[in-house]
């Protein structure tokens, strides 16, 4: 089972940000918080990970807390094109399977 | 930019049929992966292999299934007899050691058993 507990669903307006919540409150001290995104039924894509401190990508934020049990995924300005579903997945590294819960399901709105 | 392809796009099968479905990984790439997703469920692992051997699979990865890399470039996974529940997206994925683990997925075959 998903280690992560993530809202069902959000809305966001187009060109606002977007932010997406996670509890994982029983990571391990060697696992990253990773993010993936599944628009439609493609693929899922990597968007950004971290392991404490706040990470930086062109495509969005990612803030965990000092205490490691949450995080929060932000996409800056969401365009109609994010609308997808966003999965919070811990995993202790390289090599291993990624374990996908339901995720978010994020519909940006215009 | 460097991507996985999988063929087919969409396989359609009669039940008892073995499928084979491919994947070409990205080249430099060291970890492969399958995963599957019924419609309308969770993204499900199934296997990754390393190192030309299985690294670990799921409880769904049963007798009926194998894996294998022909060569330098294709990583194959083999359904030797087709239930009508092994309808699903099949995905396929590679990662690097040189990353953590960001894993790169294929655009997916949809397999129809009938």
């Amino acid at each position: 089972d998903a280690k992560t507990t993530q809202p069902p669903s959000m809305d966001c307006a187009e060109g606002r940000a977007a932010n997406l919540p996670c509890n994982h409150s029983t990571i391990s001290g060697n696992e990253y918080v990773y993010w993936y995104r599944q628009i439609h039924s493609q693929g899922p894509q990597y968007i950004i990970h971290g392991l404490k401190n706040n990470e930086t990508n062109e495509m969005a934020s990612l803030i965990i807390t000092e205490d490691r049990k949450s995080s929060t995924l932000i996409l800056p300005h969401a365009t109609l094109r994010d609308t997808a579903v966003y999965y919070c997945i811990v995993s202790a590294g390289y090599g291993n399977k990624l374990v996908f819960g339901a995720g978010t399901i994020l519909r940006v709105k215009s | 930019e460097p991507e996985v392809t999988q063929t087919p796009s969409h396989q359609v099968t009669q039940m008892g049929q073995e499928v084979i479905l491919r994947c070409v990984p990205i080249s430099n790439h060291l970890y492969f992966y399958w995963y599957r997703q019924i419609l309308g469920q969770k993204v499900e692992f199934l296997v990754s292999f390393y190192n030309n051997e299985i690294s670990e699979k799921s409880e769904i990865f049963d007798d009926q299934f194998s894996v294998e890399r022909p060569d330098g470039s294709n990583f194959t996974l083999k359904i030797r007899s087709t239930k009508l529940e092994d309808s699903a997206m099949y995905f396929c994925a590679s990662g690097t050691s040189f990353t953590y683990n960001e894993q790169f997925f294929g655009p997916g075959t949809r397999l129809t058993v009938l």
